[in-house]
């Protein structure tokens, strides 16, 4: 059973600029999620996947968005990077219709300067 | 709105002792799924243990065992013979069947074991 995995694990940006994150979900698993993990603070949830269309969102703004491929994987792009978008950007696989609990990568250290 | 709230920033326990982490929450819903997920220093989050509010006996799996008090929003994580591994942040979630997988993540407790 392959497991989550993120890339990269480590980012350093300038503000303004545009980040793309990846994630490849567990196997067997068709739903992913992103979560936002600021320093000191449990997990914020961005927004969720299935079927390649967004499934639900959390308070983040337009900026904030996202892509599910066929195979399951999905990304995260940030527009117009702020100071505040500085966190640990954890991806979460999960089967849709069984309450499943949420399998967690290592996440991404994002740093913007 | 659900919120998940978790009082003890951090904790110390002796090796082998018994320790146990707080958690309360608050939902309107009536089925809803709680969890503990460990997340040590290398990040990624492990799931703990699982409870279903439905059920009224509490989850245990090995180690960890969960008291959880529906009538009171109380969801807390007994963990007996404390080992050095389960040096951890311990983040307590909720996850309501009508909020669409969201789950809610308390702000966390750092428990460390004391050798």
């Amino acid at each position: 059973e392959t497991g989550v995995t993120q890339s990269p694990t480590h980012l350093i940006k300038t503000r303004g600029q545009q980040v793309t994150l990846r994630c490849s979900s567990q196997s067997g698993h068709n739903t992913v999620s992103w979560y936002q993990q600021a320093l000191g603070q449990g997990p914020q949830f961005i927004f969720q996947y299935y079927r390649e269309e967004e499934n639900g969102r959390g308070n983040f703004p337009p900026r904030f968005s996202g892509l599910q491929f066929p195979n399951y994987s999905s990304e995260l792009n940030v527009n117009a990077l702020e100071l505040d978008d500085s966190a640990l950007y954890l991806c979460a696989s999960s089967f849709q219709g069984d309450n499943s609990p949420l399998h967690f990568g290592n996440g991404t250290r994002l740093t913007v300067t | 709105a659900q919120t998940v709230t978790q009082s003890q920033p951090e904790m110390s326990v002796q090796e082998a002792e018994t320790v146990t982490l707080s958690c309360t929450y608050d939902t309107s819903e009536n089925n809803y799924y709680l969890f503990w997920y460990k997340q040590p220093p290398s990040r990624q989050m492990i799931l703990v243990i699982r409870q279903e509010a439905y059920k009224q006996q509490n989850a245990t799996e090995n180690r960890f065992s969960v008291n959880f008090q529906k009538a009171a929003k109380s969801f807390s994580l007994k963990i007996s013979d404390s080992q050095l591994g389960d040096t951890a942040m311990y983040f307590c979630a909720f996850m309501g069947t009508n909020t669409g997988n969201q789950f809610y993540f308390g702000t966390g407790t750092s428990l460390t074991v004391i050798p």
